[in-house]
C-alpha cells in the first residue's frame, strides 16, 4: 500500500460547484496532516493543516478520520483561481519529512 | 525577508556531467529539505539536513547523489554522472525548527534537463 494515495482525478467542474478530494494514508502512527496546493510547474504551497476535529478556512474544509486513515478536502463555491493540483501530505514514520501524494488536479471552468 | 532561493532555476546537462543545485534557506532557518518531482509524479522526499549535518537521507539514491549544508553558504544537492532519468524538478524547503509547518516554505525549484 502506498504511503499516501489520492483520487486520481482530474476533476473538471463549473464555477460555483462544490468538489471533494479524498486521501488515504498507510502509517497509522501519523500525527500531522496537510493539504498543499501546487500550480502548474510551481512550488507547492501550504493550503491548510488538517486537525482531528476538522477545520475550516473560508471555502475550504478539511476532515480527518483516524480510524479509517482517511483525509478529505471540500471546496465550496469553486472559483477559476482554484484550478490547481491539490496534494495530500502526511509526516513520515520518523517524523522528519513530509510524504506527498501524487495530487489531484482540479480544473474550474466558467 | 527573501524567501527560499534556489538556483539555477533551469539547468541543462549532458549525460555524464555533474549537476549542482543550490538552495539558500530563509533567514533564520537552519533546516533544509530536498524533494524531487519527476514529470507527472508527486514530490518525493530525498534528504533532510541541518547545518553541517545530514539528519535523514532515506530518500536519496544510493549512488551519484549527495547533499551538504555547510556552516556558511547554501545547501548543495550534487548529482554526478547525470542520466536522462535524473531530469526532474528539484525543490528545497526550509524551516526554523524541525519541520515547523507554519514556518516552512518551498523554493521555486530547479528544473534539471539531461540531454
Amino acid at each position: 500500500r502506498k504511503e499516501v494515495e489520492q483520487d486520481p482525478g482530474p476533476f473538471n467542474v463549473p464555477e460555483g460547484a462544490t468538489v471533494a478530494f479524498n486521501c488515504t494514508y498507510s502509517n497509522s502512527a501519523s500525527q500531522s496532516f496537510f493539504w498543499y496546493r501546487q500550480d502548474c510547474r510551481k512550488e507547492p504551497k501550504l493550503l491548510m493543516s488538517v486537525y482531528s476535529s476538522g477545520n475550516e478556512d473560508g471555502r475550504f474544509t478539511a476532515q480527518l478520520n483516524r480510524a479509517s486513515q482517511y483525509i478529505s478536502l471540500l471546496i465550496r463555491d469553486s472559483k477559476l483561481s482554484d484550478s490547481a493540483t491539490y496534494l495530500c501530505v502526511v509526516f513520515n514514520q520518523a517524523g522528519t519529512a513530509l510524504i506527498f501524494g501524487k495530487g489531484t488536479t482540479l480544473s474550474v471552468s466558467s | 525577508n527573501a524567501g527560499v532561493m534556489q538556483n539555477p532555476r533551469h539547468l541543462v546537462r549532458r549525460r555524464g556531467q555533474e549537476a549542482r543545485l543550490r538552495c539558500s534557506p530563509m533567514k533564520g532557518h537552519s533546516h533544509v529539505y530536498w524533494y524531487r518531482q519527476l514529470p507527472e509524479e508527486g514530490l518525493k522526499f530525498m534528504v533532510y539536513l541541518q547545518k553541517e549535518n545530514i539528519i535523514d537521507e532515506s530518500g536519496m539514491p544510493k549512488e551519484r547523489f549527495s547533499a551538504e549544508f555547510p556552516k556558511e553558504g547554501p545547501s548543495i544537492l550534487r548529482i554526478q554522472q547525470v542520466v536522462r532519468g535524473d531530469s526532474a524538478a528539484y525543490f528545497c524547503a526550509s524551516s526554523p525548527q524541525p519541520w515547523s509547518q507554519d514556518e516552512a516554505f518551498f523554493g521555486q525549484g530547479t528544473r534539471l534537463t539531461v540531454v
